[in-house]
């Protein structure tokens, strides 16, 4: 089955930019989506379609893709980023699957 | 302003059956898909299905295949993921979300419920 990769854990000091990757071999032909969840919250979408923000997100979060490799990026991290993040695409069927997830420590 | 409201927690034992449900309001609950999504306790996110409620057309996860029923009532609004008999692993959170279109075919969720806790346990 189609799997997507994402690092377990990335940590940052506050101020600074963080960097969640997501690879999956159909990415360059599907678009991605990550997800925003904080401890008993549900998930909140962040990024579509690669790179397009939903309107109440702030500027600091950022999308980007470069072949089967996906990037969320926050510049300028805050305490309140402290989350679990989860990258979203879809299979050669259309089938959607998440990523494993990846805890972003605001050290 | 959309909504998503689930049904609240349930506790039940292996082998009952259980239904839960989703009622959309603030938009058209006809015109997009509805989608569910597993977490297991401490674990990840995990998709389960899709369901377009204007003529129920339903797209399963293989994962989840065989093993629960998405279904919807358009008079009201409302989706339901079903068992017919649980199973300890089927102790999660489970969450409903409206479904859009990214590409054809493939979906992504941009407003979701606050989750439905399942628990089951002898």
């Amino acid at each position: 089955s189609y799997e997507l990769t994402q690092p377990p854990s990335v940590s940052v000091s506050p101020g600074q930019t963080a960097r969640i990757t997501c690879s999956g071999d159909a990415l360059p032909k599907q678009y991605a989506y990550w997800y925003q969840q904080k401890p008993g919250q549900a998930p909140v979408l962040v990024i579509y379609k690669d790179s397009e923000r939903p309107s109440g997100i702030p500027e600091r979060f950022s999308g980007s893709s470069s072949g089967t490799t996906v990037t969320l990026t926050i510049s300028g991290v805050q305490a309140e980023d402290e989350a679990d993040y989860y990258c979203q695409s879809a299979d050669s069927s259309g089938t959607g699957v998440f990523g494993g997830g990846t805890k972003l420590t605001v050290l | 302003e959309v909504q998503l409201v689930q049904s609240g927690a349930e506790v039940k034992k292996p082998g009952e059956s259980l239904k839960i449900s989703c009622k959309g309001s603030g938009y058209s609950f006809t015109s997009y898909w509805i989608g569910w999504v597993r977490q297991m306790p401490g674990k990840g996110l995990e998709w389960m299905g899709i369901i377009y409620p204007g003529d129920s057309d339903t797209r399963y996860s293989p994962s989840f295949q065989g093993q629960v029923t998405i279904s919807a009532d358009k008079s009201i609004s409302t989706a339901y993921l079903q068992w017919s008999s649980l199973k300890a692993s089927d102790t999660a959170m489970y969450y409903c979300a409206r479904a859009v279109s990214g590409v054809v075919a493939s979906y992504y969720f941009d407003y979701w419920g606050q989750g439905t806790l399942v628990t089951v346990s002898s």
